[in-house]
């Protein structure tokens, strides 16, 4: 079984503030995911890292695939509070003719104004 | 575009209780399918997924089930529900070949 392993697991910063969280596995994907999931909603894709050594940035975020495609790292720069919500990483396999992900448990972010 | 509908949004039912959750796609053909639960603390969990109509496989042994009666309809159904099957149920879909997975709005389903 793959497992993902998120950290930390709660996060509270203060508006402006940096931040990192932290996404890692002892397994091998072919590509990885990040989400943003807001209470009662379904989780948003964000970006998908495939090659190893990927750095991705939307805005504000910054999205890296590990060299050996077991991990990835999201840093936030400036945090505002839109950005609170759970940070989900999933791992992609693919196989069978359909892509399934195993997500982590998920970063919950809150950014207080 | 392509849009998802999931249906209801909350649900309460009693155990022992019959369960049919409704997950339907727009905008696209012969899409991937998946049905997933987040439980509080939790990851999301894959229940089921399909790859074309009648095609259903199942990741986890449980007390549910899945069809897919139409392609672009996915249906989550349980005929006496449990106590442990109350959370968060989310459908998703992608395309074949397609990385990036679109998610319903989810139905909270508390058992009681």
């Amino acid at each position: 079984t793959q497992l993902l392993e998120q950290s930390p697991q709660f996060l509270s910063i203060q508006e402006g503030e940096n931040l990192t969280v932290y996404c890692n596995s002892s397994s091998v994907f072919s590509s990885l995911q990040w989400y943003r999931q807001e209470p009662g909603e379904g989780p948003v894709l964000l970006v998908t890292v495939v090659t190893g050594g990927e750095v991705k940035k939307l805005k504000r975020l910054t999205f890296q695939f590990g060299d050996a495609r077991k991990d990835s790292s999201l840093h936030i720069t400036a945090a505002q509070p839109g950005d609170t919500g759970l940070y989900l990483c999933a791992g992609v396999n693919s196989g069978a003719g359909s892509y399934q992900l195993t997500f982590g448990k998920g970063t919950k972010l809150s950014v207080i104004p | 575009s392509q849009t998802i509908h999931q249906w209801p949004a909350t649900l309460v039912q009693p155990v022992g209780s019959p369960l049919s959750l409704e997950c339907t796609v727009e905008g696209t053909s012969n899409p991937n399918l998946y049905w997933y639960r987040q439980a509080a603390g939790r990851g999301l969990q894959l229940l089921f997924y399909s790859v074309g109509i009648g095609q259903i496989s199942s990741e986890v042994p449980q007390n549910l089930s899945a069809s897919r009666p139409q392609d672009r309809q996915f249906i989550l159904s349980s005929k006496k529900l449990l106590l442990s099957d109350s959370g968060f149920y989310l459908c998703a879909w992608s395309l074949m070949g397609g990385v990036g997975y679109t998610f319903g709005s989810g139905t909270r389903l508390t058992v009681v």
